[in-house]
């Protein structure tokens, strides 16, 4: 079955600087990748996801890049504010009908220092 | 208009009690899920159903039994609760296409403590 990796754990940058967090799966015949932010007392919620077909997308402060031969994908937050400040969990899993069977990383917390 | 939504939010209970936890998710999607997230934060797939049917079940113990009287409502019961039981258990659902591709959206989570 699938296994993610993901890296580091913790994460404490300054207010302003990038963040990056690194997974890695096992299983490729995984071809959707989300990303999710889990804010204090709140469930995960998904703030950008790839597919296999293409190997970075971009939305407004964040980006995902895919490497599909190396089996390993990141998420890289720009100009980091302090609400960003949360638990960020990694996915990996088919792109199936109907359901989901996502294996989730073991989740980076990011603190952000104003 | 929370769209996926549990209850009770906190729980706690002596071992050996049954309890149960209530989800509802209002997005029309067909499928729902459980998972479990435990004191490191990781967070596994407990359960899925979609339009009522079990899909997925991850090993988890007989004790725990998901109940989907409809496609909008997954509940959950555990019975003979144990110590290592308490964790933060997540409902959510998805539906395939809809323009938000396979989004899966949680619940708020429901904190179970078993003492």
């Amino acid at each position: 079955g699938e296994n993610v990796e993901q890296h580091p754990s913790t994460l404490s940058v300054q207010e302003g600087d990038s963040a990056v967090i690194k997974c890695t799966y096992s299983d490729s015949a995984s071809n959707y990748f989300p990303w999710y932010k889990q804010e204090l007392g709140k469930g995960p919620q998904l703030i950008i996801d790839i597919r296999s077909n293409v190997g970075e997308k971009k939305d407004q402060r964040i980006a995902v890049t895919l490497n599909k031969t190396a089996k390993h994908f990141s998420l890289h937050i720009t100009e980091t504010q302090p609400e960003d400040s949360a638990v960020y969990f990694c996915a990996a899993g088919p792109l199936n009908t109907g359901f989901q069977k996502l294996v989730f990383g073991t989740g980076t917390r990011l603190l952000v220092s104003p | 208009d929370t769209a996926v939504s549990q209850t009770p939010k906190y729980l706690v209970t002596q071992m050996g009690n049954d309890k149960s936890i209530k989800c509802e998710q209002n997005l029309g999607h067909d499928t729902m899920y459980w998972y479990k997230q435990d004191s490191k934060k990781f967070l596994k797939i407990m359960f899925s159903y979609n339009n009522k049917e079990l899909i997925i079940n991850e090993t988890v113990p007989n004790r725990f039994s998901p109940k989907s009287p409809d496609k909008a409502h997954l509940n959950l019961h555990i019975n003979s609760l144990e110590l290592g039981d308490s964790a933060v258990y997540f409902c959510a659902s998805s539906q395939e296409g809809r323009g938000s591709g396979n989004t899966i959206y949680f619940g708020e989570g429901s904190w179970l403590t078993v003492v």
